[in-house]
């Protein structure tokens, strides 16, 4: 079974622009939700979707929006990049009930200049 | 505020020695508690994962003790291997899928 598959792996952006990034989740899994990992902040929550609804949102700027596609496929915006955007973004996926295990995705790595 | 607290930061073994990573939570909500074992370059991989009405499970070399009174909870690993070296993280959850992390552990296992 195919894992948590995230693109682009790597972008390189600049400030003020906006970036899109995309999730597959594992087959059957209807939760998706996205991190951003930093060596300074560690892993924080952004947001998480079930059956196409955000479920979820961690304490991030409205700047960093996402949705969830019918065939649960996620993606996640974050408009007007900042510097201190710059971080690895991790997806995860879960079957969706309460307490599941969530799966991650080897992260996109984007840098802000 | 750090829902989850992990110590140590970083960690040094020697191969075949015990590793042993603490983490403590506050929130008694919390009903799961997974432990990831993150490469360089790599996404975390869940490693072992318990809930509060166990208080030890085991798998392979990995073991998770959890004591509730005490709201804390921690990872060993018997007999380290230099492929066991890796940042760790500990990790509770209460509603939804909403997780919240440790800061990490950078272990290293010195052959």
């Amino acid at each position: 079974k195919a894992g948590v598959t995230q693109t682009p792996r790597y972008l390189i952006k600049t400030r003020g622009q906006q970036v899109t990034l995309s999730c597959s989740p594992i087959s059957g899994h209807r939760s998706v939700s996205w991190y951003q990992q930093t060596p300074g902040q560690g892993l924080q929550f952004l947001f998480e979707y079930f059956s196409e609804t955000q479920r979820n949102k961690g304490n991030f700027p409205g700047r960093f929006s996402g949705r969830q596609f019918s065939n649960s496929r996620s993606e996640m915006n974050v408009s007007t990049l900042e510097l201190g955007d710059s971080a690895l973004y991790l997806c995860a996926s879960s079957l969706g009930q309460l307490g599941n295990t969530i799966y991650f995705g080897e992260g996109s790595w984007l840098t802000v200049v | 505020q750090q829902q989850v607290k992990q110590s140590p930061q970083s960690l040094i073994v020697q191969k075949g020695g015990i590793s042993i990573i603490n983490c403590a939570y506050e929130n008694t909500a919390f009903d799961y508690f997974p432990w990831y074992q993150q490469f360089p370059g790599k996404g975390p991989a869940l490693l072992i994962a318990i809930r509060p009405d166990v208080s030890e499970k085991k798998e392979g070399r990995f073991t998770i003790s959890f004591n509730k009174s005490a709201k804390q909870f921690s990872l060993h690993i018997m007999d380290s291997q230099p492929g066991d070296s890796a940042t760790y993280f500990c990790a509770a959850s209460m509603i939804g899928n909403q997780f919240y992390f440790g800061t990490g552990t950078s272990l290293t296992v010195i052959p």
